[in-house]
């Protein structure tokens, strides 16, 4: 059974500080990882990928991957309002073409 | 502009009336599938298609139907919709292969069945 587990949250952060997105997985063999951000009632959008351990940065967020540790996060630095939304965790499967997916978190960034 | 529409975008039915909700991607993407996200539970994954005539279940196939007779078309089929199946529904494509490709979504419908 694959399985990606996230804390549902809510994850309330003040506006300007960092937020820490975590996901785990259960299968060794996942080979890609997503980050996906939704607002209410609309659908997905990817914000960032990463598949080798240590950090990936884009502007204002990093993904980070631990494989030994089955553990991949997602840091917002300068956290603002409009980040307020729910994060999803998505891992591809090497051999596979299904992407699993968390039940997501909501991070609420008050002004 | 690379995109996946769905449509309708909105719809109300009542129980037993059968539906169809169409999904069309410009990508020439292989990879294409349903989900349905409810409150608390995520997104949870209906059926699946590799390619045109290749479909597959998902997590939760009971009560739909698919199709996959041309490589950008992946229509969801309910023949007879119930109250349960009321729920807010993403149709999603993506290259096939090994590599970390991204995963494009549809606008989403709504559908409520009364």
């Amino acid at each position: 059974q694959k399985e990606v587990e996230q804390n549902s949250g809510p994850l309330s952060v003040p506006e300007g500080a960092i937020a820490s997105l975590n996901c785990t997985y259960s299968d060794r063999g996942s080979q890609s990882f997503f980050w996906y951000r939704q607002y209410s009632g609309k659908s997905p959008e990817l914000i960032m990928f990463i598949y080798s351990n240590g950090d990936k940065e884009d502007g204002r967020f990093t993904a980070q991957l631990n494989k030994a540790s089955q553990y991949v996060s997602l840091l917002i630095r300068d956290s603002q309002p409009s980040d307020s939304a729910t994060y999803l965790c998505a891992v591809h499967l090497s051999g596979y073409s299904t992407l699993t997916f968390g039940k997501g978190t909501m991070l609420l960034v008050s002004p | 502009e690379a995109q996946v529409t769905q449509n309708p975008r909105y719809l109300i039915t009542v129980t037993g009336k059968k539906l169809t909700v169409t999904c069309s991607q410009n990508m020439n993407h292989e990879y294409m599938s349903w989900y349905r996200q409810d409150p608390g539970l995520g997104l949870r994954q209906i059926y699946y298609s590799m390619n045109v005539e290749v479909t597959d279940k998902g997590d939760v196939p009971e009560g739909y139907k698919v199709s996959r007779k041309e490589k950008r078309n992946f229509p969801l089929i309910l023949e007879s919709p119930s109250p349960n199946q009321t729920s807010l529904y993403f149709c999603a494509s993506r290259p096939t292969g090994t590599g970390p490709y991204r995963q494009y979504f549809g606008p989403g419908t709504r559908l409520t069945v009364t």
